[in-house]
């Protein structure tokens, strides 16, 4: 079975802190994503990344960075968080075809 | 910008019965998915269905697949409590074969 980790189910940062999400995947997956979701907004895509070191921005990339420096791992950077950024995050990563999803962050941003 | 919307919003229904969900979408597309999440948790990919194809099953699933109306259903037949969750279709095609681009869902309730 793909596992898609994440590295908290639940964060609390003030505002102005630098804060990384991490996210590791088992597959050898050639994409990963990922996402915010937020109620009556949705899934929506912060960016995504096709193979190492590569990143294109999804829908909503501003505030936020990406790296990935090996291929199992993808991670979402807020460079100064900020109150809107509460949010919960999910990292997904696909071969193509359909996505796999970790459990989620759930951030809170104080 | 949003492609899926699921219709409707959210559904109650008694254990047993068959639970029905809808989906549209507004450009072309390769394939469309469906999604689960139970509360508080990550997305389950169900079905995949190509945009060549017209109907898929999955166990108690079963999905339609309408082009020319840009549209989708998800049918879960003999509804257990278990399936208490929120289901999402996903499309692709868009922006790029590997970007989705998810509804904001429907949140189905199975009462004992």
């Amino acid at each position: 079975d793909v596992k898609v980790t994440q590295s908290s189910r639940y964060l609390v940062k003030r505002t102005g802190e630098k804060v990384f999400l991490e996210c590791v995947q088992d597959m050898d997956h050639e994409n990963m994503f990922w996402y915010r979701q937020d109620p009556g907004l949705g899934l929506r895509l912060i960016y995504f990344s096709y193979d190492v070191k590569m990143k294109e921005k999804g829908d909503i990339p501003e505030g936020y960075s990406v790296s990935r420096e090996k291929k199992e791992r993808f991670s979402l950077i807020l460079e100064s968080a900020s109150t809107n950024q509460t949010s919960m995050y999910l990292c997904a990563s696909s071969w193509p075809g359909p996505q796999y999803f970790g459990p989620g962050t759930r951030l809170l941003v104080l | 910008s949003q492609q899926g919307e699921e219709d409707p919003q959210a559904l109650s229904i008694q254990e047993g019965e068959n639970a029905t969900m809808n989906c549209s979408y507004k450009t072309s597309i390769n394939n469309l998915q469906w999604y689960r999440q139970n509360s508080g948790r990550g997305l389950v990919h169900l079905i995949l269905i190509r945009s060549n194809e017209r109907e898929k099953h999955s166990g108690r699933l079963r999905v339609t697949l309408d082009t020319s109306k840009k549209s989708s259903s998800l049918l879960i037949t003999a509804s257990r409590a278990a399936d208490t969750a929120s289901y999402f279709c996903a499309t692709d095609g868009v922006q790029g074969a590997q970007k989705l681009v998810f509804g904001q869902g429907t949140r189905l309730t199975i009462n004992p």
